[in-house]
């Protein structure tokens, strides 16, 4: 079945310093991409998404960039502030069966002040 | 926005008993799913639900395991008999459409001693 795997599994920046979180996917049959912010204690919170039919998607500090043919994301936040401390997570659901959504490992991120 | 409600907020239990878990999905949405989170990390899929029926379940959905949706009303998780790896947080989410990203509640954390 299909597999997510998110780079790196954590990640510690100076607040104002830019990020970059690589998702990688198994299943080609993937299409739509929703990505998820989760706060200590709190629930994932949608940030951003993208589907197979894009390349490039941009929302504030957010950019989304997916190569189809790599079966590969990466999702870049520039400008960080202590408020996007949090685990992000990278989703990929299939266009065929029972339109589960798969999630990453999530990655860790600490804005240091 | 549209919330997912999910009571209780957490839920201590004795190995062996019964739970439900309860979810007040966002009222128009038509998908519901469950998922684990074990120790603030990886969101496993348990099982999606549409139209009444169970669509896809993974091999985390033990036979010990239902999900329901009697006549709109709350989705629910029983989990019966409970055994000690049951412990995790359960997060409900629902979707509208089915290629529509997910909404998320708050999550029940769920303790068997």
């Amino acid at each position: 079945g299909e597999q997510v795997e998110q780079l790196p599994s954590s990640l510690i920046v100076q607040e104002g310093a830019s990020v970059l979180i690589n998702c990688s996917y198994t299943d080609s049959a993937s299409v739509y991409f929703p990505w998820y912010k989760q706060e200590p204690g709190k629930r994932l919170q949608f940030i951003i998404d993208i589907r197979s039919n894009m390349e490039r998607k941009q929302t504030q500090r957010l950019t989304l960039l997916f190569d189809k043919k790599t079966k590969h994301l990466s999702l870049h936040i520039t400008a960080t502030q202590p408020g996007d401390s949090a685990i992000y997570f990278c989703s990929a659901r299939l266009n065929t069966g029972n339109y589960k959504y798969v999630f990453g490992a999530g990655t860790r991120l600490k804005v240091i002040a | 926005g549209p919330k997912v409600l999910q009571i209780p907020s957490h839920q201590i239990i004795d190995m062996g008993q019964m739970v439900t878990l309860n979810c007040d999905p966002v009222s128009n949405h038509l998908y519901f799913y469950w998922y684990k989170q074990i120790l603030g990390q990886q969101m496993e899929f348990l099982v999606n639900f549409y139209n009444g029926k169970v669509m896809e379940k993974s091999k985390l959905f033990k036979d010990q395991f239902s999900v329901e949706r009697p006549d709109g009303s709350y989705f629910t998780l029983k989990i019966q008999p409970t055994a000690l790896e049951d412990s995790a947080v359960y997060f409900c989410a629902s979707s509208p459409r089915s290629n529509e990203r997910l909404f998320f509640g708050h999550g029940t954390k769920l303790s068997v001693l």
